[in-house]
């Protein structure tokens, strides 16, 4: 079975803050991929990356950061200096071929960015 | 390039009220997803079409919810009769990957609100 989980549900951080979101997933497919999505309070998902299992290296775009740890089933996503502009609905989300790629996504952690 | 366009934002109908809603993907994806996302939860998926053939549907309520997706374009969802737990937001998205392939991004609408009275 697939299982995502972002045991934080709401996170305040004033700006220019590091945040840390954290993303535990469960699967038992050695082939998968792992998504992380921004939810604005316009409603629309926005994709932000993408990585498969098979590649762990971390990965940097500009103030966000991810962390991909096999060994504990993690991809967590950082965001450095944080803006007002971040405030957003974060997802996790797991999504396997075998399984005709569903998306499997977690609850979301909400961040507030307080100016 | 226009994005996933969906209607209406928001509707808001009495209980066992027929309801529709519609999303236009963007162009050239041939895989289409309704899901359904209720407050302070994930998307869960509803229905997922490879062109115009529904090939994942197990999560969709039947007996009230069918949703279809003539000419592999635009897709409707439709509740009849509405209920109070029906409440949620309807997103619609889409994806250049099918089936197996590695999974390409979802690119998702903005979803229509449901207010169920």
């Amino acid at each position: 079975a697939q299982k995502v989980t972002q045991a934080q549900t709401e996170i305040s951080v004033v700006e220019k803050e590091d945040v840390t979101l954290d993303c535990v997933y469960e699967t038992r497919d050695t082939t998968y991929y792992l998504f992380w999505y921004k939810q604005p309070p316009s409603g629309e998902l926005v994709f932000l990356i993408r990585r498969n299992s098979f590649d762990e290296q971390n990965e940097i775009s500009g103030r966000y950061s991810w962390n991909f740890q096999k060994s504990t089933s993690s991809f967590n996503f950082t965001i450095t200096a944080s803006q007002v502009v971040d405030s957003a609905v974060y997802f996790c989300a797991l999504s396997a071929p075998h399984t005709g790629n569903q998306f499997y996504f977690g609850t979301g952690t909400s961040l507030t960015v307080i100016p | 390039e226009a994005g996933v366009v969906q209607s209406p934002r928001y509707k808001i109908i009495e209980k066992k009220q027929p309801v529709a809603f519609w999303c236009n993907p963007i162009s050239g994806h041939n895989t289409l997803y309704w899901y359904l996302q209720n407050l302070g939860q994930g998307p869960e998926l509803l229905i997922r079409y490879e062109n115009e053939e529904a090939v994942d549907d197990s999560q969709l309520p039947k007996d009230r919810f069918s949703a279809e997706r003539l000419k592999g374009v635009d897709s409707t969802l439709k509740i009849q009769p509405a209920e109070l737990g029906d409440s949620a937001v309807y997103l619609c998205a889409s994806s250049l990957a099918r089936g197996t392939e590695f999974p390409g991004e979802l690119f998702f609408g903005e979803g229509s609100r449901l207010t169920v009275l």
